[in-house]
């Protein structure tokens, strides 16, 4: 039973780029939540999709834009990178309306130069 | 919004001694998460409390959940090497709802 798993692991970008992560739910689930966890703190909700819509969403501007599929899997947009960009992004998911516990990928770590 | 607080931000301990993390909300907690995550890695889930005064056992991991619902504490038992790592505590305001996390305790526990 495969869990959370998001691409790539790792990668560097230079400021005013855009950049897109990738993310598959454990299998069964259909809520997909993406975080920023900055260096030394706890993540911080940047939005969370279901059925294919932004159901919640975080304090972020509105760079940071994401999409769900049919399938359940996820992205997630920056634009405009900033050196403040530079994080690890977490993804989450869950199945909707249900009172169950979030399970997280190993996230990606993006680097800004 | 919600903020949870956590304490102490880090601490070491000597293999084999016990260990207590708290987690405190400014608001009353509807549910509580609490995570491990190793150093640049995702989160791995340890245990979820709802009802007030709840408490919940998982190997030499004990969380609880106060019966005012505004603090939690984790607490390990004879800590070992494996325990080592970063504990969170999450809370969400519904079911499948965000969660908002505290910054984190760093553990280090010393062979």
């Amino acid at each position: 039973d495969a869990g959370v798993t998001q691409s790539p692991t790792h990668l560097i970008k230079t400021r005013g780029q855009q950049v897109t992560l990738r993310c598959s739910p454990k299998s069964g689930h259909d809520t997909v939540s993406w975080y920023q966890q900055a260096l030394g703190q706890g993540p911080q909700f940047i939005f969370q999709y279901y059925e294919e819509e932004e159901r919640q969403r975080g304090n972020f501007p509105d760079r940071f834009s994401g999409h769900q599929f049919p399938n359940y899997s996820s992205e997630l947009n920056v634009n405009a990178l900033l050196l403040g960009d530079s994080a690890l992004y977490l993804c989450a998911s869950s199945l909707g309306g249900l009172k169950q516990p979030q399970h997280f990928g190993d996230g990606t770590r993006l680097s800004i130069l | 919004s919600q903020e949870l607080e956590q304490s102490p931000q880090s601490l070491i301990v000597q293999e084999g001694k016990n260990l207590t993390i708290n987690c405190t909300s400014s608001k009353t907690l509807y549910g509580l998460y609490w995570y491990k995550q190793k150093y640049g890695e995702g989160l791995i889930f340890l245990m979820m409390l709802q009802k007030g005064g709840e408490e919940k056992s998982h190997e030499k991991i004990t969380a609880k959940l106060d019966e005012k619902k505004q603090q939690s504490s984790l607490h390990i038992t004879a800590s070992q090497p494996s325990h080592a790592g970063i504990y969170l505590c999450g809370a969400d305001k519904a079911a499948g709802n965000k969660l908002t996390f505290g910054g984190g305790t760093r553990v280090l526990v010393k062979p």
